[in-house]
């Protein structure tokens, strides 16, 4: 079966400028996740959509970040404005229903660099 | 939610049994503990859950002590692939009928040839 797909790979942009990232996680997937991992340190959650409803975003940035999964499949993150702290990979997991008694699958990530 | 520990590192031979150790001492009755993994440069990868026995699968086995309060993933026979960053993860609930993983900073591990 197809992972969850994950673009751009890589993004470098200047403090102040916006991003986008994208996700497609695995077919029939309810529930999708979207983590910040800042080198050296272990994910952490920004949001969970269940199908197309936001489930938890207490840990979103509101101010600067946004996120939405139209018609409860594909999902888009953007950031803006960016600031150099932003620089992280941001990793894109999708489950089939929120990993109540099963697992998560990951994507490879965006790898942001905020110069 | 519940909070865990795990060692910063830990090193194994290769071919020999690694034993990775997690004190969840706050998890409640009903949280299965989950452990992921993430080689260099990927994104994290399920290893293995339960809730209150022991399980085995193709990747490892996990052991749940009776009190739940901790739990040791083992690899039976280390692999030089086997290096990661092992997470031990508690499931908590995040309402809507669905569920989380909150990582924590989780176990190097290095498998010396």
């Amino acid at each position: 079966e197809a992972g969850v797909a994950q673009s751009p790979r890589y993004k470098i942009i200047e403090k102040r400028q916006s991003v986008a990232f994208w996700c497609n996680p695995i077919s029939g997937h309810a529930t999708l996740y979207w983590y910040q991992q800042i080198l050296g340190q272990g994910p952490k959650l920004l949001i969970q959509f269940q199908n197309n409803g936001v489930v938890d975003d207490s840990q979103l940035p509101k101010d600067r970040f946004s996120a939405e999964r139209l018609k409860g499949v594909d999902s888009t993150l953007k950031i803006q404005p960016a600031k150099l702290e932003d620089s992280a990979v941001y990793l894109c997991a999708s489950s089939l229903r929120g990993v109540q008694n099963t697992e998560a699958f990951f994507g490879q990530g965006t790898r942001l660099t905020v110069v | 939610d519940a909070k865990t520990t795990q060692p910063n590192s830990m090193e194994s031979n290769e071919e020999e049994p690694v034993h990775l150790p997690c004190n969840h001492s706050t998890i409640s009755g009903t949280d299965y503990i989950h452990w992921y993994r993430q080689l260099p440069s990927q994104g994290p990868e399920y290893v293995i859950h339960g809730l209150t026995s022991n399980v085995n699968n193709r990747m490892a086995s996990l052991a749940i002590a009776e009190d739940r309060k901790s739990s040791t993933l083992i690899l039976h026979r280390a692999t030089l692939r086997d290096a990661a960053v092992y997470y031990c993860i508690p499931r908590t609930y995040s309402g809507a009928g669905s569920y989380q993983l909150t990582f924590g900073k989780g176990t190097k591990l290095s498998v010396i040839p």
